[in-house]
């Protein structure tokens, strides 16, 4: 079945950098990309998807990278602010019409 | 639209009694998923639900069951309830299954004492 991987679990970086977080899948045939952001004591919330068809999404300071060859997806937040700290989820759509989650990686925004 | 809701929003139990969590999805979705999170833990996929149908389960014991009802509201129960259980159960519904954004409603905090 399918697998997510996600990486790093914790990731620290100064106000106003970047942050990228990385998760690779196992089913080739997975073809639904989404990001979830959990903030402390909240319910996850969507803010970024890509499908299959599609290599790359923007939003603002937010986008998500697909290579679908090498089976991983990362999400890229530039210009890091401190509301940005929360936890971020990745996950796959596997071909049972299942999301399959990452371990989520703990975002903090060093003031 | 009115958002996902959950009820109830929190609950203490004993170990050894069951418990039932309410799930209405946001109008027109069909598609009802739970999940288990614990501190610091992940989503843990507990059952997706569509037509009323259990459509995948993930690696829980037969003690997590739950049904989906003809208006698409889902209800799910623990029996034994054991001190692990405690977690904060979030359901999530999205229109179909396939591509579709799942929105999560506020969760039920469960404690078993």
């Amino acid at each position: 079945g399918e697998n997510v991987e996600q990486h790093p679990s914790t990731l620290s970086v100064q106000e106003g950098d970047s942050a990228v977080i990385k998760c690779t899948y196992s089913d080739s045939a997975s073809n639904y990309f989404p990001w979830y952001k959990q903030e402390l004591g909240k319910r996850p919330q969507l803010i970024i998807d890509i499908r299959s068809n599609v290599g790359e999404k923007k939003d603002q300071r937010i986008a998500v990278t697909l290579n679908k060859t090498a089976k991983h997806f990362s999400l890229h937040i530039t210009e890091t602010q401190p509301e940005d700290s929360a936890v971020y989820f990745c996950a796959a759509k596997d071909s049972n019409y299942q999301l399959i989650w990452g371990a989520g990686t703990k975002l903090i925004i060093k003031p | 639209k009115a958002g996902v809701t959950q009820t109830p929003r929190y609950l203490i139990k004993t170990r050894g009694q069951q418990v039932t969590l309410s799930c209405s999805p946001i109008s027109g979705h069909r598609s009802v998923s739970w999940y288990q999170q614990t501190p610091g833990q992940g989503l843990q996929f507990l059952f997706e639900y569509f037509s009323e149908t259990q459509r995948n389960k993930g690696n829980f014991p037969g003690r997590f069951s739950g049904r989906q009802f003809s208006n698409s509201r889902s209800e799910m129960n623990v029996s034994t309830l054991e001190l692990g259980d405690s977690a904060l159960y979030l359901c999530a519904s999205s229109y179909t299954r396939d591509t579709d954004t799942q929105y999560f409603g506020p969760g039920t905090r469960l404690t078993v004492l």
